[in-house]
């Protein structure tokens, strides 16, 4: 079954500091794998997503997320922290055949001003 | 916002209620999933439609179901509320089912007292 793994359920960091956020993944075949970002009380909303090709993937709101193969690894980064960017994040692994998705258990970033 | 409906934002009902969430996919999506997103459970796939038929299952209770109509809208029917149903209730929508981007409702908050 396809899975993900979010290691840390908290990460700190002072705002202008770049930021990174990490998950693994265990799939088999070609990964397809997600960002989703869940702002408190709001729904989820999607930042970026890996299919084919480029290692590195952008996404909304200046996020990127580099896709590692060898480390099975999909980190979420942001160059610059800004305090508006403290939320939930999910990383995320749709299954083979229905595509539901399958979350991590989330991470909570908090950016210190 | 991400086009995605759903109605209500809030639910209050007692034990051994029945409700109904409702879902409106964005213009165009032919396939609706929901998740239920609970502090001791997290985010988790309930069930799927395509284009009016059910195509995968999660850990969906006997007590749930949906069903999703001509017009493509889409409905969370749970009966018989117990205490540990109390969650956020998401709706998410893609184009086609496959490993398209989901975007996500609001979500509806149930509280079963």
């Amino acid at each position: 079954a396809q899975s993900v793994a979010q290691p840390e359920d908290q990460v700190n960091v002072a705002e202008g500091n770049p930021l990174t956020v990490k998950c693994t993944y265990s799939v088999s075949g070609n990964p397809y794998l997600f960002w989703y970002v869940q702002y408190p009380n709001r729904g989820l909303q999607f930042l970026l997503k890996y299919i084919t090709g480029d290692n590195l993937v952008k996404g909304s709101y200046g996020f990127e997320a580099e896709f590692n193969k060898s480390q099975t690894s999909f980190h979420l980064k942001k160059p610059s922290a800004l305090v508006s960017d403290s939320a939930l994040y999910f990383c995320a692994v749709p299954a083979v055949g229905s595509y539901q998705l399958t979350f991590g258990k989330g991470t909570k970033l908090s950016v210190i001003p | 916002d991400s086009g995605v409906t759903q109605t209500p934002k809030h639910l209050i009902t007692a034990t051994g209620q029945r409700v109904t969430l409702r879902c409106s996919p964005r213009s165009g999506d032919l396939s609706v999933y929901w998740y239920q997103q609970s502090l001791d459970q997290g985010l988790q796939f309930l069930i799927q439609y395509y284009n009016g038929e059910e195509r995968a299952k999660g850990n969906i209770l006997e007590r749930f179901s949906a069903q999703q109509f001509p017009d493509l809208h889409s409905e969370l029917n749970l009966s018989s509320l117990e205490l540990g149903d109390s969650a956020l209730y998401f709706c998410a929508s893609s184009s086609s089912g496959s490993a398209d981007t989901q975007y996500f409702g609001p979500g509806t908050r149930l509280t079963v007292l």
